[in-house]
């Protein structure tokens, strides 16, 4: 079964772009959780998505965005890019609504000039 | 407030020695625990889980303890090996609430030949 999968792997855009990742989670998991993870703060949760429904959002300005298509596949936006935007993002994938055992893919490395 | 504290934050051993991890939480409610080890510019892979009634549970050279009544865990690693170079993340899963897994920041392992 193949793993979680993320889209870009690295990008690299300057301060006011805005930017698309793709996550594609394990066949027949139907729950997505995005992360943030940067050296000083490390894993910081993003959003949760559970059939194409946003379930929890964490403390992130309105400029971090998601979505989750009918195919459980899921994309995160980050608009009007800053510096301290600049980390690794990760998606989880997990079968359920309450399912604990968390899959996570590789990571989109976001580097903001 | 729920905190998961790891130390130390950063780690160097030698190639064969053995060493352990810290883990400190105040999560509540508890649901379980996991380490987990991500290399370099990669995802999070699970090492362990630990529930609330168990005390020790082995993966090849990784050893992860619990004591809930002191909310500490450990991940012990023994003959260490170059691979083991990475970041151990220490994750408390909550039973409820909005922000279900709490991150730990990690200790970084070196192992030098």
């Amino acid at each position: 079964k193949a793993g979680v999968t993320q889209t870009p792997r690295y990008l690299i855009k300057t301060r006011g772009q805005q930017v698309t990742l793709s996550c594609s989670p394990i066949s027949g998991h139907r729950s997505v959780s995005w992360y943030q993870q940067t050296p000083g703060q490390g894993l910081q949760f993003l959003f949760e998505y559970f059939s194409e429904t946003q379930r929890n959002k964490g403390n992130f300005p309105g400029r971090f965005s998601g979505r989750q298509f009918s195919n459980s596949r899921s994309e995160m936006n980050v608009s009007t890019l800053e510096l301290g935007d600049s980390a690794l993002y990760l998606c989880a994938s997990y079968q359920g609504q309450n399912s604990y055992e968390q899959y996570f893919g590789p990571g989109t490395r976001l580097t903001v000039t | 407030k729920n905190q998961v504290e790891q130390s130390p934050q950063s780690l160097i051993i030698l190639e064969g020695k053995n060493c352990t991890l810290q883990c400190n939480y105040t999560v509540s409610p508890f649901s379980n625990l996991r380490w987990y080890k991500q290399d370099t510019g990669r995802g999070p892979v699970s090492l362990t889980i630990m529930t609330f009634s168990e005390n020790t549970k082995s993966n090849g050279r990784y050893t992860a303890t619990l004591d809930a009544d002191t909310k500490q865990s450990s991940l012990h690693i023994t003959a260490s090996q170059l691979s083991d170079s990475a970041s151990y993340i220490c994750v408390v899963f909550r039973n409820t609430g909005f922000q279900k897994l709490v991150f730990g920041t990690g200790t970084r392992l070196l192992v030098s030949p």
